[in-house]
């Protein structure tokens, strides 16, 4: 039982270059969500969805989009990457709200 | 939306003693309070999690407490050791939806000294 997946685990870009990240669940789960993790700053809702076909914005949206593709998949992706998007990229999922969010392993991005 | 205060930033106890880890929150509302352990370079895990209508839950050495009046709760970990040394998130509910949301802390470094 593998469940949250992301890919890739290590990425390097160049300023204004784009990328998706890919987070996939095995778990059946109904809501995903991409958090942003930077020193000191806890984890940051970027955009969630709540159901297949849902998406919404979290806490710090500007300068990404994302993509419900099925139930399993979730991407996240940079249009034109910046410096103070390099962070650490967390994708999890949950049944519901009476039930804990699962976390992948991370992206670690960095945007020179 | 909800805000969620954590304190202290850094602490540092010897194997043996125990850490106590407080959070508030300001939504009324909030009614699911999951802690989550991350270790260096790892994912958070969820370590335990409290609902609005339990004043306490425990799990061998780690327990939480939860006062809804004065919306606060805290980690409890007795008898540490070494291993706990990790960053503690706590978190709290999007109390107005259902939609599942989280809002978390900033986290504390736990440092156990052998």
């Amino acid at each position: 039982n593998a469940g949250v997946t992301q890919t890739p685990k290590f990425q390097v870009l160049k300023t204004g270059q784009s990328m998706t990240l890919q987070c996939a669940q095995d778990m059946n789960h109904n809501s995903m969500y991409w958090y942003r993790q930077d020193p000191g700053m806890g984890l940051r809702l970027i955009y969630y969805s709540a159901s297949e076909g849902t998406t919404d914005k979290g806490e710090v949206p500007n300068g990404y989009n994302v993509s419900r593709l099925n139930k399993r998949e979730f991407s996240l992706r940079l249009e034109s990457a910046a410096p103070s998007q390099t962070s650490v990229y967390f994708c999890a999922s949950t049944q519901d709200l009476r039930q804990p969010q699962h976390f992948g392993d991370g992206t670690r991005l960095s945007i020179l | 939306g909800e805000n969620v205060e954590q304190h202290p930033s850094t602490l540092s106890v010897q194997e043996g003693d125990s850490a106590v880890i407080k959070c508030t929150y300001s939504d009324s509302a909030s009614n699911y309070f999951p802690w989550y352990k991350q270790e260096l370079g790892k994912r958070p895990q969820l370590i335990i999690d409290i609902r609005s209508n339990v004043g306490e839950k425990k799990d061998q050495r780690i327990a939480v407490t939860l006062n809804k009046t004065a919306k606060h709760f805290s980690l409890h970990i007795t008898e540490t050791q070494p291993e706990d040394s990790a960053v503690y998130f706590c978190a709290a509910s999007d109390g107005g939806s259902t939609l599942g949301r989280l809002y978390f802390g900033r986290g504390t470094q736990l440092t156990v000294w052998p």
